[in-house]
């Protein structure tokens, strides 16, 4: 089955860029969809297509995808970000939804 | 306002079985996609189930295959997940959520229900 990997954490200070990568076999032939969860909270959509933004989630959020990876980028983080971000695929292969195993973002 | 509620968690013996359900409001239900999305406690998101909008498709996560079935009512807007056999690893928030399709994003989420299976 298909396997996406992601780093157990991310640190980044306030005003600075994180990325968060989502590495899994050929991603760059699927679409790529970020998810943010805060504790207690449902997961959000934040990037979805790879690079496309939902209304309401600030330009701070991107994403790319090319090759093995798919990177969404936080730029000029806040104390606000501080969350589980998730990476998710469809795998045509089996028709199924797969996540990432989700990475945490600390602002620093 | 666009909503999904789910109910019907609660604690369930293993063995047990449970039905869980999710309230759509605010949309066209039946232009959507509907998933179920699990998260163990302190773990990630496992996504468990799909079903197209006429519920002519349905896929399922091999662990719950054979024991969960999905299924959704579009007159009522709703979408249910019935739970058999259900084991101490089936313990999680159970989410649904929607997509417009299959391999969509998946753009709004219930709040959860919480299901726990212990003696």
């Amino acid at each position: 089955s298909y396997v996406l990997i992601q780093p157990p954490s991310v640190s980044v200070a306030p005003g600075q860029t994180a990325r968060i990568t989502c590495g899994g076999n050929n991603i760059g032939s699927k679409s790529v969809h970020w998810y943010q969860q805060k504790p207690g909270q449902a997961p959000v959509l934040v990037v979805y297509d790879d690079s496309d933004r939902p209304s309401g989630i600030p330009e701070r959020f991107s994403g790319s995808n090319s090759g093995n990876t798919a990177t969404l980028t936080i730029t000029r983080v806040e104390a606000g970000d501080e969350a589980d971000y998730y990476c998710q695929v469809w795998d045509s292969s089996s028709d199924h939804v797969v996540f990432g195993g989700g990475t945490k973002l600390t602002v620093l | 306002e666009v909503q999904l509620v789910e109910s019907g968690g609660g604690l369930v013996q293993p063995g047990g079985s449970l039905r869980l359900s999710c309230a759509a409001s605010g949309f066209t239900f039946s232009s959507y996609w509907m998933s179920w999305v699990r998260q163990a406690p302190g773990k990630g998101l496992e996504w468990v189930a799909n079903i197209k909008q006429d519920g002519s498709e349905k896929y399922y996560v091999a662990s719950v295959k054979g024991r969960f079935t999905i299924s959704r009512d579009n007159a009522k807007n709703s979408l249910y997940l019935q739970m058999n056999s259900l084991r101490a690893e089936d313990t999680a928030v159970y989410y649904c959520a929607r997509s417009v399709y299959y391999y969509s994003g998946m753009d709004v989420w219930g709040q959860g229900t919480t299901v726990t299976v212990s003696s």
